[in-house]
């Protein structure tokens, strides 16, 4: 069964600090790696990686995948109180439309 | 505004009631979903539709039952809730082809009494 794990399940910083949050999966057939925020309700897409290395980037939050190891890391740079959210990966299977979700990192940024 | 709208953006009901969650993308996907959202657990797929036709029914109770009647449109009828039912549910929409990340709506947050 396809599994996520996302770790640590929650954290808090200061603004400014820099934190990186991680997620490991085990999936049948992988076809890619999702990373969402969600503040209140609709989780927003951040990233999607489907290449093991290639780090992509988008103002201060990055994101990387290394499918030998089976993780995944995103990054955020100096953090600010409007990055308090919680940060959901998750994983999609080669047959399709299968995205499992992991627990999510619950991130709290305090001024 | 996301491209999926949901609608109510609340909804409480007894266990005895039927009733039912619209969704509405706007995005030209052929590919909507129904998640699950509890507290303290991972979101959770109940139903997806692709092209219109079901593809997966995670072993969800027949309490909940699913209508996708275009490739825009999403329905999730229910009926004789029971309270641990109480939950965010969340609809999403994707293009089948692949490569394509989920965009969600933001939620119908139901509360069964």
């Amino acid at each position: 069964e396809d599994k996520v794990v996302q770790s640590p399940l929650s954290l808090v910083v200061h603004e400014g600090d820099t934190v990186t949050l991680n997620c490991s999966y085990e999936v049948t057939n992988f076809r890619s790696l999702l990373w969402y925020k969600q503040e209140k309700k609709a989780p927003t897409f951040l990233f999607m990686l489907t290449s093991s290395g290639i780090e992509k980037k988008s103002g201060r939050l990055s994101s990387i995948l290394d499918k030998k190891e089976l993780f995944s890391i995103l990054n955020i740079t100096a953090t600010q109180t409007g990055d308090s959210a919680v940060y959901l990966c998750a994983v999609e299977d080669n047959y399709g439309q299968n995205f499992v979700f992991g627990p999510g990192t619950r991130l709290s940024v305090l001024p | 505004e996301t491209g999926v709208t949901q609608t109510p953006r609340h909804l409480v009901m007894g266990m005895t009631n039927k009733k039912s969650l619209k969704c509405e993308q706007h995005l030209g996907h052929n590919a909507m979903y129904w998640y699950k959202q509890s507290a303290k657990k991972p979101l959770e797929l109940m139903f997806v539709y692709s092209l219109e036709e079901r593809v997966e029914n995670n072993s969800v109770p027949s309490r909940f039952s699913p209508e996708c009647p275009n490739s825009s449109h999403l329905f999730l009828h229910l009926h004789t809730l029971q309270p641990e039912d109480s939950a965010l549910y969340l609809c999403a929409s994707s293009q089948e082809s692949g490569g394509s990340p989920l965009h969600f709506g933001n939620g119908t947050r139901l509360t069964v009494t």
